[in-house]
């Protein structure tokens, strides 16, 4: 089972600042078969990033994702307001798994 | 739109059944793999199970291998989770998911139905 690894577990920021999330797989990711997902409270996730840099309909750019093999990024460029919740990563290249997840709150 | 509506979540007790359904709309039902994800209460998602579009073909998460089964009805457009020999570590919010090709991503989810199981 592919193994993966967030971090931070938290992220303190503030609006209009850069926010970077780690996801770190226990081997590699063939076909770059990650997604990340952004998921608020008492809601249901919502796709961010496919392929592990393919933005999903509707999705702003402010969102970008990066990374092959073992080390993947998420990066919002200027945090907005509703930027602050939490995010996993999910490999599906080897059945699937997810992160445990990296919470962005306001600082 | 698309929409995916789960219901069928409930208390039952360890050792138990539960069947949950998933009614999907707004999308060629048939042409799309489905999937179900869970997440126990403040915990993270954990990926439960996932079917084909035709439903010849089936996964399974480990940790529910010989007890869950999935299944879907392409003429009803729906999609099913059977539940048994429940444990409490089962306990979980139970979401509904389109996916985007037999093994990829999630691309629209259900609001998710809540399963307890406790004595």
């Amino acid at each position: 089972e592919i193994v993966l690894t967030q971090s931070p577990g938290t992220l303190s920021l503030s609006p209009g600042e850069r926010a970077t999330f780690s996801c770190r797989a226990s081997q590699s990711v063939t076909g770059t078969f990650l997604a990340w997902y952004q998921q608020k409270p008492g809601q249901a996730p919502r796709l961010l990033i496919y392929g592990a840099s393919s933005r999903a309909t509707g999705i702003p750019d402010r969102f970008s994702g990066s990374g092959s093999g073992t080390d993947f990024t998420l990066t919002i460029s200027r945090l907005e307001p509703e930027d602050f919740a939490v995010y996993y990563c999910q490999q599906y290249a080897s059945s699937r798994t997810f992160g445990q997840g990296t919470k962005v709150e306001i600082k | 739109e698309v929409q995916l509506l789960e219901s069928g979540g409930g208390l039952v007790q360890p050792g138990g059944s539960l069947r949950l359904s998933c009614a999907a709309s707004g999308f060629t039902f048939s042409s799309y793999a489905m999937s179900w994800v869970r997440q126990a209460p403040g915990k993270g998602l954990e990926w439960v199970s996932s079917i084909s579009g035709s439903g010849s073909f089936t996964y399974y998460a480990d940790s529910v291998k010989g007890r869950f089964t999935i299944s879907r009805d392409n003429s009803k457009n729906t999609l099913s989770l059977q539940m048994n020999s429940l444990r409490v570590e089962d306990t979980a919010v139970y979401y509904c998911a389109k996916d985007r090709g037999t093994i990829s991503w999630h691309d629209h989810w259900g609001q998710g139905t809540l399963v307890t199981v406790s004595s």
